[in-house]
């Protein structure tokens, strides 16, 4: 079956750095992305890794390892914007569909 | 550039009508494009996938006369709630996919059936 797994809610403070882990099962693999989604708004693309190996993109990383079936996002420097509902998908079929884990709710704090 | 849009932003509608969703890819030509739902504090959940011109593919449980959706153009698909429920109200999100892997995603559609 497909399924994605990453914990249900973090904490973390300002100015520090947070690692969200995410391990995935699918078929036809080709790919994981991160998104960020603040409540009742759309899901806004952070990253995309298909080959393993860490992407570096500002304040977020995104790393990758295809034979363990496992990401993490790495955000530094937490800002209070910074909390929000994170996303790991594995992009399944080819390009076709993604497949959404639950979702980490992270809440940075002073 | 990527830009996609949905309308309307928000709906409330009686139980037992129906209601229209629009998704638009305004720079670029979607070949495909993916209609999920929300249901609150819970994730993305794919209903259906559709390419231009041809018909969406449903997802498992997903009832394909309930959700009508239509693809008629490479900017353009649509999703018709019919005989909307209480039960259906939820937070509609389309996708617009290019030549890439990447899905942009629309604002979304906020969904209350009274």
């Amino acid at each position: 079956g497909q399924n994605i797994d990453q914990p249900t809610e973090m904490t973390a403070t300002e100015g520090a750095i947070v690692q969200i882990n995410c391990t995935y099962q699918t078929s036809g693999f080709n790919g994981l992305f991160w998104y960020q989604q603040h409540a009742g708004e759309a899901p806004t693309f952070l990253s995309y890794n298909v080959l393993d190996g860490l992407e570096e993109k500002g304040r977020f990383s995104s790393f990758l390892s295809r034979s363990k079936g496992y990401s993490y996002l790495l955000l530094k420097e937490l800002q209070m914007k910074d909390s929000a509902s994170y996303l790991c998908a594995a992009l399944s079929g080819g390009y076709n569909k993604l497949i959404f884990g639950a979702g980490t709710r992270l809440a940075v704090h002073p | 550039g990527a830009v996609v849009s949905q309308h309307p932003s928000r709906v409330i509608c009686k139980s037992g009508t129906s209601v229209k969703i629009e998704c638009r890819s305004l720079d670029f030509q979607a070949t495909t494009m993916f209609w999920y739902r929300q249901f609150p504090k819970q994730s993305l959940m794919l209903m259906a996938t559709s390419n231009e011109g041809s018909k969406a593919t449903y997802e498992q449980g997903v009832e394909k006369d309930k959700f009508l959706i239509n693809h008629a153009s490479l900017t353009l698909s649509t999703l018709t709630v019919t005989s909307a429920h209480p039960e259906d109200s939820s937070f509609y999100i389309c996708s617009a996919r290019g030549t890439g892997a990447e899905q942009y995603f629309g604002p979304g559609t906020r969904l209350t059936v009274t």
